[in-house]
């Protein structure tokens, strides 16, 4: 079964530092997505990123960098200078092909609450 | 567009009363999905509609009853609930199952 590990619960940052969020992940298959949400306290869960298990090259978007890691199971997510905005849950989520035809289900880990204090 | 509405946005109701939850989506996405969310915790799968027919239940029970009328839009009857089930209802869209989902603000249900 495929499962998804966030192992810090809280974390605090001071504005302008940089914070790594870590996310593992357990799945059998090959092939599997994997993504990064963000919910601010208003509730709404915003995509961030998706990542093909067959494409570890690491990404940046502006002030976000992700490393995607298949040795060791791992897609870190990194905030550079981080900003008050940035207070949030972040979510690491893994999709699994459960049968043919496409992938079905998505599985959330327990969620990192980022607060970045001024 | 990459908006998913929900209504309401909150929603107050009775043991016996019986009540929906709605769920818009125009971006021509194929699958939508309905989660159920408490407080500090991950949204947790309820149901999953694929080209508007069911395709996973996750043993939701009998008092939540989902609806996909049409590509577009998403409904989940609510019937003779507990107070456990108060939560944040989410609903949420992606082009094919699996792939990311959008998600709406979705609705603060509370049972009393």
């Amino acid at each position: 079964a495929q499962k998804v590990t966030q192992a810090q619960t809280e974390i605090s940052v001071v504005e302008k530092e940089d914070v790594t969020l870590d996310c593992v992940y357990e799945t059998r298959d090959t092939t599997y997505y994997l993504f990064w949400y963000k919910q601010p306290p208003s509730g709404e869960l915003v995509f961030l990123i998706r990542r093909n298990s067959f494409d570890e090259q690491n990404e940046i978007s502006g002030r976000y960098s992700w490393n995607f890691q298949k040795s060791t199971s791992s897609f870190n997510f990194t905030i550079t200078a981080s900003q008050v905005v940035d207070s949030a849950v972040y979510f690491c989520a893994l999709s699994e092909l459960m049968n043919s035809g496409g992938y079905q289900k998505v599985t959330f880990g327990t969620g990192t609450k980022l607060q970045v204090i001024p | 567009d990459t908006e998913v509405t929900q209504t309401p946005k909150h929603l107050v109701m009775g043991m016996t009363n019986k009540k929906s939850l709605k769920c818009e989506q125009h971006m021509g996405h194929r699958a939508m999905y309905w989660y159920k969310q408490k407080a500090k915790k991950p949204p947790e799968l309820m149901f999953v509609y694929s080209y508007e027919k069911l395709s996973i239940n996750e043993s939701v029970p009998s008092r939540f009853s989902p609806e996909c009328p049409n590509s577009s839009l998403l409904n989940l009857h609510l019937h003779a609930l507990q107070p456990e089930d108060s939560a944040l209802y989410l609903c949420a869209s992606s082009l094919i199952t699996g792939a990311e989902q959008y998600f709406g603000p979705g609705t603060r249900l509370t049972v009393t």
